[in-house]
């Protein structure tokens, strides 16, 4: 079945350092959405990115999306303790587009 | 973006019995709801899409019986979990679309089955 994963699981870094989680698709995506969820929080929508080899950026947040559409990445700059959580990636299922399937998410924990 | 609210934030029932709950979008309608259920860690596993006034399409390995689901008007669906067990203990999220298909999460209910 359709499958979407994320590298790394966890991610500890020192605040101030960069992060960077990627995603790949075991289909090919029409788009694609970020989502971050806060410890004890439920997700939040962040961005969607919709044409191969998109670009997107939301302050010390960027977005890309691969040129096959297969495969996204999150890279936050400069991380603060503010981006801790749980960052995922989501695509609309190849039986429906408004069904989406999440990715496996990637943890951040930042050491102040 | 738009405003989900989820009855009970919280509840703890004992084995055997059955729980309600409440999805609402408070500012605006929407036909088509979904509910998802997420593991301490894990990611959120769809559970079943809610389509208003008629029955909801559930994901395989998802038992509609077990968890009965109605969207009785365009800002509420109900999700009830009928005779819990320990195993169903879960964080359960209800969501809707919007226009380019992005979700907006409810706040989440938290069961625990004793």
């Amino acid at each position: 079945g359709q499958q979407v994963m994320q590298i790394p699981q966890y991610q500890h870094v020192q605040e101030g350092e960069d992060f960077t989680t990627y995603c790949n698709s075991s289909t090919t995506l029409s788009n694609i959405q970020w989502y971050k969820q806060r410890p004890g929080g439920h997700p939040v929508f962040l961005i969607q990115l919709v044409k191969s080899g998109e670009v997107k950026k939301q302050k010390r947040l960027t977005f890309q999306f691969g040129e096959a559409k297969k495969n996204s990445s999150l890279h936050i700059t400069a991380t603060q303790t503010t981006d801790v959580g749980t960052y995922f990636c989501a695509g609309p299922g190849y039986s429906s587009a408004s069904k989406i399937i999440f990715g496996s998410g990637t943890r951040l924990s930042i050491r102040p | 973006g738009a405003v989900v609210s989820q009855h009970p934030s919280w509840v703890i029932c004992k084995s055997g019995t059955s729980v309600k709950i409440e999805c609402r979008s408070l500012d605006f309608q929407a036909t088509t709801m979904f509910w998802y259920r997420q593991f301490p860690k894990q990611s959120l596993m769809l559970m079943a899409t809610s389509n208003e006034g008629s029955k909801a399409t559930y994901e395989q390995g998802v038992e509609k019986d077990k968890f009965l689901i109605n969207h009785a008007s365009l800002t509420l669906s109900t999700l009830t979990v009928t005779s819990a067990h320990p195993e169903d203990s879960s964080f359960y999220i209800c969501s809707f679309s919007g226009s380019t298909y992005e979700q907006y999460f409810g706040p989440g209910t938290r069961l625990t089955v004793t």
